[in-house]
């Protein structure tokens, strides 16, 4: 079965700072993962994803299969990226079940 | 550009009513879904559809049935309302073919059963 864990409910760090936000995933096929970002106010939306490579806003994710995680790196931290972060899953290359986890609500000190 | 339209915004329901949250999309999605978001529990999947006549079960279906008789529209119909189903509900489209797994949101629709 499909299954994404987010151990961190917060995660507050000082601006500047560097960001990690964990994500690990359960799933027996091939995966596509992907971060999505709520900001306050507005609507859930995609970050990034892993078949991209790519950096969105400073952020990096890369897949690591051996120990099935992808988590959400930024080196320097700013204060408008306080939001609520989901990682999710799906099968790969294929429309089907996209599994969010529990979410990461990241919050920037000045 | 309307995106992914979600009514109503909220609803207050009295356990054993029913009713339908609406969702409509006009980017000729094939791909809909909905979530229910809980705090602490993130978003789980409730029911998903890749075209127009098929639907399939998410993580927690049950109390929550669903159709798409259109490739636009993908309502959500609760038969019975519990408490149990007071939550944040979201409807999100993608396309499947080719597919990209980026969703697009709605904006939510607040669900307060008493």
């Amino acid at each position: 079965a499909q299954r994404v864990t987010q151990p961190e409910k917060l995660l507050s760090v000082f601006k500047g700072a560097p960001v990690e936000l964990k994500c690990n995933y359960s799933y027996s096929g091939s995966p596509e993962l992907f971060w999505y970002v709520q900001y306050s106010r507005q609507r859930l939306q995609l970050l990034l994803r892993h078949i991209s490579r790519e950096s969105i806003k400073g952020f990096t994710a890369d897949l690591n299969k051996g120990e099935t995680s992808f988590h959400l790196k930024k080196p320097f931290a700013q204060e408008e990226d306080s939001a609520m972060y989901y990682c999710a899953l799906s099968q790969h290359s294929s429309a089907s079940k996209i599994i969010f986890g529990s979410g990461t609500r990241l919050s920037i000190r000045p | 550009n309307a995106g992914v339209t979600q009514t109503p915004k909220f609803q207050v329901l009295k356990t054993g009513q029913s009713m339908t949250l609406q969702c409509a999309q006009d980017m000729n999605h094939e791909y809909m879904s909905w979530y229910r978001q809980d705090p602490g529990m993130g978003l789980r999947l409730i029911h998903y559809s890749v075209g127009a006549g098929i639907t399939d079960q998410g993580e927690v279906p049950n109390g929550y049935n669903v159709s798409r008789s259109t490739t636009e529209d993908f309502p959500l119909r609760l038969l019975s309302a519990a408490p149990s189903q007071t939550s944040v509900y979201f409807c999100a489209s993608s396309y499947a073919r080719p597919y990209t797994g980026e969703l697009f949101f709605g904006e939510g629709s607040r669900l307060t059963v008493l």
